[in-house]
């Protein structure tokens, strides 16, 4: 059974602050990592999609690393504004079956 | 922390039966959840969304037909997909929205696998 896990659950900052969070997952069969930035009954955006070991990612301020020998992934949030409010999933995918997070929302305060 | 349930986590049925996938909130009440749909290689397509007691809303060019949606009590929403093709295979994800705080929390997902 897979188990995707995404820690904090939630998580306020100022403007202007970094901030990250995590993302585990098994890391047997596993195929690839994917980061979504998601808005109340919007589609995802997808953000990143990781497959090596070792594998680091930036868009913008946002960037992601990657760690399939231990299970997980950080994404990194540099100088956070408040349109960067939104919930943050990752899903992994292990022999092609995905399974997705709760997720992380943040909030960021002006 | 909130728990949101789908199943089965995994289905594999045959052209033309229907399937039923059931998104539940297991320790809070949703009044609203949405269904998204995982296409290959593409980011999560927002469905349809559910609201309890009342029919869901779709999204443009989703079949209301084909995609059923029923969201009975304020912890269950059921999508059933209707004549199932090879083409409805996909990663469904259902979401719920938690009443008092508007938090949202995404269920793990279901397989779909139409032979």
């Amino acid at each position: 059974i897979l188990n995707v896990e995404q820690s904090p659950q939630s998580l306020h900052v100022q403007e202007g602050d970094s901030t990250n969070f995590t993302c585990s997952f098994p890391s047997s069969n596993f195929y690839a990592l994917h980061w979504y930035r998601w808005e109340t009954a919007k589609s995802p955006e997808a953000l990143f999609v990781m497959t090596l070991n070792g594998d680091e990612k930036k868009k913008g301020r946002i960037s992601a690393t990657l760690n399939t020998k231990e299970g997980y992934s950080y994404l990194y949030i540099k100088g956070s504004q408040p349109e960067d409010s939104a919930t943050y999933l990752c899903a992994s995918n292990n022999n092609n079956d995905m399974r997705f997070g709760a997720g992380t929302r943040l909030t960021v305060k002006p | 922390g909130a728990v949101v349930s789908q199943h089965p986590s995994r289905v594999i049925c045959k052209s033309g039966t229907s399937v039923k996938i059931e998104c539940r909130s297991l320790d809070f009440q949703a009044t609203t959840m949405f269904w998204y749909r995982q296409f290959p290689k593409q980011s999560l397509m927002l469905m349809a969304t559910s609201n309890e007691g009342s029919k869901a809303t779709y999204e443009q060019g989703v079949e209301k037909d084909k995609f059923l949606i029923n969201h009975a009590s304020l912890t269950l929403s059921t999508l059933t997909v209707t004549s199932a093709h090879p083409e409805d295979s996909s990663f469904y994800i259902c979401s719920a929205l938690r009443g008092i705080s508007y938090e949202q929390y995404f269920g793990p997902g279901t397989r779909l696998t139409v032979t």
